[in-house]
């Protein structure tokens, strides 16, 4: 089954520590995001990937940083200048073409111990 | 400045009813528009979309209606079912017709009561 695979499901992390967030499609997308969703609020776009080897900040881009060597992976590093990470973070990709929704994975939720 | 504005955070509707959730944006480059529903601890699925050629689009129980002038579009659920109790968000995307990273309100809670 095709379909966007976000590992690990929970994730602590110590303080001071950077930590990468898995995620890998298997449908052939063009274009990769990465949300990140607080209590009470919306989805924010951290950064976003419209072809490989390039990627563009979104909204709150300040603490994270992401790669794209594969169509298929996009892994998000939250690292220790994040000051505020716990969160529920959830990536999505979507083929570039008119009228193409996006799609997500079931999410990743990152705790600081 | 908040793009996309879901008002109101949550809505109870009897099993049965209508469900009509709100949204309103103010960017006028936005041209695609999308609902999405979530469960707790799961991601957004797609529900429907709508382009803005168009005012109405339907699929089953789901019809969302775009009104461009007022910047306004609603999603209709008929008849609501206990299992569309999730939070509803409204995103939208800017020309050339949803290439843009999609833009999201904040959410609405609906509860469909029994």
């Amino acid at each position: 089954d095709g379909g966007i695979t976000q590992s690990p499901k929970y994730l602590f992390r110590k303080e001071g520590q950077n930590v990468t967030l898995s995620c890998e499609q298997n449908l052939n997308h063009d274009a990769m995001y990465w949300y990140r969703q607080d209590p009470g609020q919306g989805l924010r776009l951290i950064y976003y990937s419209q072809i490989v080897n390039d990627f563009q900040k979104g909204d709150i881009a300040e603490g994270y940083s992401v790669s794209r060597e594969k169509k298929e992976s996009f892994p998000l590093t939250v690292t220790s200048a994040q000051k505020n990470p716990t969160a529920f973070y959830l990536c999505a990709s979507r083929q570039v073409s008119p009228s193409q929704p996006q799609h997500f994975g079931d999410g990743t939720r990152l705790s600081i111990l | 400045d908040q793009q996309v504005k879901q008002n109101s955070p949550s809505l109870s509707v009897q099993e049965g009813r209508i469900s009509i959730l709100n949204c309103d944006y103010t960017n006028s480059m936005f041209d695609y528009f999308l609902w999405y529903k979530k469960y707790p601890a799961e991601g957004p699925t797609f529900l429907i979309s709508i382009s803005s050629i168009k005012d109405k689009n339907e699929d089953g129980r789901f019809t969302v209606f775009l009104n461009k002038s007022a910047k306004h579009l609603s999603l209709h659920i008929v008849p609501s079912q206990p299992g569309d109790s999730a939070v509803y968000f409204c995103a939208a995307s800017a020309y050339p017709t949803g290439n843009t990273p999609l833009v999201f309100g904040k959410g609405t809670r609906l509860s469909v009561i029994a």
